[in-house]
């Protein structure tokens, strides 16, 4: 039982480039997340997905794009990255209690 | 009115103090509330749910008051290994699913 995964661990991109965070989890939940964490932020959210099948947005959906492929994964999509999506990217799963974290995407964008 | 603000920090104290940190939310209608912890460069992970009765998990203490809007959480005989970052965890009653998280407390514990 893996809990939930991230690729890539780590990401340098250059300005306009797009790129592709991969998460998924093995516990069958319904409910997945996507947040992106900055010094003296806190962790925000981007985009949920409640269920299969659907995606809502979050307090910072701007630039970004999600696919929940299946109840398993949950892609977020930066179509042309800029500097400020520079950032620490957290995917997550939930069940009716915990909500538990991968590990995480260190992106940069230069 | 953020929808959930902990005391600013850091707190830095030595091996062996009580420690408290405070969390006030704004929606009245929020259902549940939850303490994570996070270590530095790592994942949050769940600390504590927090019950409207308050709750104990060896030197953690949680409290809610509903009232107030304010939850509490006290390390007592703190470790080396408690330092680490504090959030405070609210589902609001009727936003779907999203949980809200406060931006944190550090806490420092040195020997």
């Amino acid at each position: 039982n893996a809990g939930v995964t991230q690729t890539p661990k780590f990401q340098v991109l250059k300005t306009g480039q797009s790129m592709t965070l991969q998460c998924a989890q093995d516990m069958n939940h319904n409910s997945m997340y996507w947040y992106r964490q900055d010094p003296g932020m806190g962790l925000r959210l981007i985009y949920y997905s409640a269920s299969e099948g659907t995606t809502d947005k979050g307090e910072v959906p701007n630039g970004y794009n999600v696919s929940r492929l299946n109840k398993r994964e949950f892609s977020l999509r930066l179509e042309s990255a800029a500097p400020s999506q520079t950032s620490v990217y957290f995917c997550a799963s939930r069940d009716n209690r915990e909500q538990y974290f991968g590990p995480g995407t260190r992106l940069t964008v230069t | 009115r953020k929808e959930v603000e902990q005391d600013p920090g850091p707190f830095n104290v030595p091996e062996g103090a009580t420690v408290a940190f405070n969390c006030t939310y704004s929606n009245s209608a929020s259902q549940s509330f939850f303490w994570y912890r996070q270590d530095c460069r790592k994942e949050p992970k769940l600390l504590m749910s927090v019950y409207s009765s308050g709750n104990e998990d060896g030197r953690f203490t949680a409290q809610l008051n509903r009232a107030s809007q304010y939850i509490s959480l006290l390390i007592r005989d703190s470790k080396l290994s408690d330092s680490a970052t504090y959030l405070c965890v609210v589902i609001p009653g009727q936003a779907g699913t999203a949980l809200i998280f406060g931006k944190g407390t550090t806490l420092s514990v040195s020997s």
